[in-house]
């Protein structure tokens, strides 16, 4: 079984609809992270979580809420999701002082319309 | 605030010719970086990393990278590339004590038969 998992893999939906998009790890880790890629704009981040306690935003947060609903669990919603949120989205994880080495799931392939 | 370019967003090589992906970054402080690769249709894999030490990493697959400070360089290399090796490869940073990790927009690397 993989260790960092994503679901759903596919998602078309409809502008204004709610979506959620979840992660679930077996790796133990304690930071937990939500990217989106774009066609040549690489990774951006848009939330990141170091314990179940602790949530941040990173760079484009806006649109977009996250729940650490366990240590092992971090979900992406959009609460009323724009055609502009398509996108490839990505979860990933990492141990505290791993210098970073991030763990990355099979991403979601999110499309509004 | 980190940044990373890479200035290539395509290249294309021949089979079995060796090949340079290059990554530039920018950072106030010291840094620890890393080469992904994401492979069709699947999640990001950690090629290689430098962390401190020798300024000339190997990684998985025959990759090699080496830290040049002062050129502000990550540059990834392989002598001798393979089919397998057609995959989108992003260079990333991340300053000491910042467990974020900040990417490049990606090299496409595309090899020829």
């Amino acid at each position: 079984d993989a260790d960092v998992t994503q679901t759903p893999r596919n998602r078309i939906t409809k502008t204004g609809k709610r979506i959620m998009l979840e992660c679930s790890q077996t790796k133990g880790h304690d930071r937990m992270y939500w990217y989106r890629q774009d066609p040549g704009l690489g990774l951006r981040l848009i939330y990141y979580s170091f314990d179940v306690k602790d949530i941040n935003k990173g760079e484009i947060s806006d649109g977009y809420s996250v729940s650490r609903q366990a240590q092992a669990k971090f979900s992406l919603s959009l609460e009323s999701a724009i055609p502009n949120q398509t996108a490839l989205y990505f979860c990933a994880t990492a141990a505290g002082g791993s210098y970073n080495e991030q763990f990355f799931g099979p991403g979601t392939r999110l499309t509004v319309l | 605030a980190q940044s990373v370019t890479q200035l290539d967003s395509q290249v294309p090589v021949f089979e079995e010719a060796p090949v340079e992906l290059r990554c530039n970054y920018s950072s106030s402080v010291s840094v620890y970086l890393f080469w992904y690769v994401q492979y069709p249709n699947q999640g990001l894999q950690l090629l290689l990393k430098y962390l401190s030490g020798s300024t000339l990493v190997k990684g998985i697959n025959g990759f090699e990278a080496e830290f040049n400070k002062s050129q502000t360089s990550f540059h990834l290399r392989k002598p001798s590339v393979h089919i397998s090796d057609t995959a989108e490869y992003f260079c990333a940073v991340a300053n000491f004590g910042n467990e974020k990790l900040t990417f490049g927009t990606g090299t496409r690397l595309t090899i020829i038969p």
